[in-house]
């Protein structure tokens, strides 16, 4: 059973440019978390989505940012017109279908976006 | 605003010895917490968790100790061992989304 998949591992990009992160979640979840982690800071939550749905985005910042778990395919986090800021490791987890109130989640092995 | 605060970013230990890792979190609404373990260039391992019904939670070397009045976990390494050595992550929840601490560099000397 594999495990969360992001791509791509690495990912450089030139100020102003688009970034396309990608999320493949575990076989069987459908819930979907996005987090960022600045140089010396910890995970900070962006966003949740199930399936067609953005459930929860108070984590994202307002503009350039936006993301997507369509009904087929991985999920995508957006980022448009990229500044050295946004330079970050970027970590996907999933959660399966809600059963009980609590759900650990299980984490990609992240992308680390390079802003130049 | 640093819901979930862990003060020490390092730790170093003796192998064999105790690790403890604290955690303190300023949301009384948050009923689960958790702890991951996260190695250089991968992803955060979830390690072990807790739910506000209990005080504590013990998963083989590990124990999470949980103290509501105080709003602090902790989570004890016993015996320490050099593979324990990584970041540890705490991570409060009031449902679905997750707010994670700074996380703590664990360093165990052989």
């Amino acid at each position: 059973n594999a495990g969360v998949m992001q791509n791509p591992r690495h990912l450089v990009r030139r100020r102003g440019q688009e970034a396309r992160l990608r999320c493949s979640p575990m076989k069987g979840h459908s819930h979907v978390y996005w987090y960022r982690q600045l140089p010396e800071e910890g995970l900070k939550f962006m966003v949740y989505l199930q399936k067609e749905n953005i459930i929860d985005e108070s984590g994202m910042p307002k503009e350039r940012f936006s993301a997507e778990f369509p009904k087929e395919g991985p999920s995508i986090l957006r980022i448009q017109q990229v500044v050295r800021g946004d330079s970050a490791a970027y970590f996907c987890a999933s959660s399966p279908e809600r059963r009980n109130s609590y759900n650990e989640q299980f984490f990609g092995p992240g992308t680390r976006l390079t802003v130049l | 605003d640093q819901q979930v605060k862990q003060n020490s970013p390092s730790l170093s230990v003796q192998e064999g010895r105790i690790s403890i890792l604290n955690c303190d979190y300023t949301n009384s609404m948050f009923d689960y917490f958790l702890w991951y373990k996260k190695y250089p260039a991968e992803g955060p391992t979830f390690l072990i968790s807790i739910s506000s019904i209990k005080d504590k939670n013990e998963d083989g070397r590990f124990t999470v100790f949980l103290n509501k009045s105080a709003k602090h976990l902790s989570l004890h390494i016993v015996p320490s061992q050099p593979g324990d050595s990584a970041v540890y992550f705490c991570a409060a929840s009031p449902r679905d989304q997750f707010y994670f601490g700074t996380g703590t560099s664990l360093t165990v000397i052989p």
